[in-house]
């Protein structure tokens, strides 16, 4: 399974939102409804936002949201927060035979 | 309160065996599936092995195949993964995290460094 594609890279204004696109294929994205994202911050463990496409765990702000179009999944971030800086994850599930792929990740930095 | 802690990195050589723990509690990890996450310094993260809630369904990622045995010892409440005949760029943090559902992990252990050298 080859890596779900990412922008290496996003940044925002405080207050503004942020968009981060995770590519996939019909075999893993776009097969199925099981995509998350995950925060990161440095020298951190990751912190599920986003799981099933577009529901947000218990204590997750309504800030974050998700969305997907065919083999594409997005994260938008709404009024962003110096605490948003961070690296983002996302993952798919990919079928019942193969192990699940992450995404190369996006550093995600509010300017 | 949910929680895992991940045990067992450390420095060895490569050829070398080391075996990881993930002492859960709060939750019984038989009732759920269990997963090791690595990132290797400055890269993203890569699951690396997954055992589903039955006990039974085990995946791994191409390069450890042969070599990583993910496993539970509900008795324990703990998981384990048996690392063999290890090489330099297997040299990562391990986390071990519990799944909510297809790979979305809710609850996550503040990993376990493993380096290995040549």
């Amino acid at each position: 399974q080859s890596a779900l594609t990412q922008p290496p890279s996003a940044s925002g204004s405080p207050g503004q939102s942020v968009t981060i696109s995770c590519t996939g294929t019909n075999s893993d994205i776009g097969a199925y409804n099981y995509v998350s994202w995950y925060q990161q911050h440095p020298g951190k463990a990751p912190k599920l936002m986003i799981y099933e496409v577009t529901k947000r765990p218990s204590g997750v702000p309504d800030r974050f949201s998700g969305s997907k179009s065919g083999n594409t999944a997005s994260l938008t971030v709404s009024g962003l927060q110096a605490e948003d800086e961070a690296d983002y994850y996302c993952t798919s599930y990919a079928g019942s035979n193969n192990l699940g792929v992450f995404g190369s990740g996006t550093k995600v930095t509010v300017l | 309160q949910v929680q895992v802690v991940e045990s067992g990195g450390g420095v060895v050589q490569a050829g070398e065996s080391l075996t990881l723990s993930c002492v859960a509690s709060g939750f019984s990890v038989g009732n759920y599936g269990m997963h090791w996450v690595r990132q290797a310094p400055g890269k993203g993260l890569e699951w690396v092995a997954v055992l589903w809630a039955n006990g039974f369904k085990k995946h791994y990622e191409d390069s450890v195949r042969d070599r990583f045995t993910i496993s539970r010892d509900t008795s324990k409440n703990t998981v384990f993964l048996q690392m063999n005949n290890l090489r330099v760029e297997d040299t990562a943090m391990y986390y071990c995290a519990r799944d909510r559902s297809y790979y979305s992990d809710e609850f996550w252990g503040q990993g376990t460094l493993v380096n290995v050298s040549s």
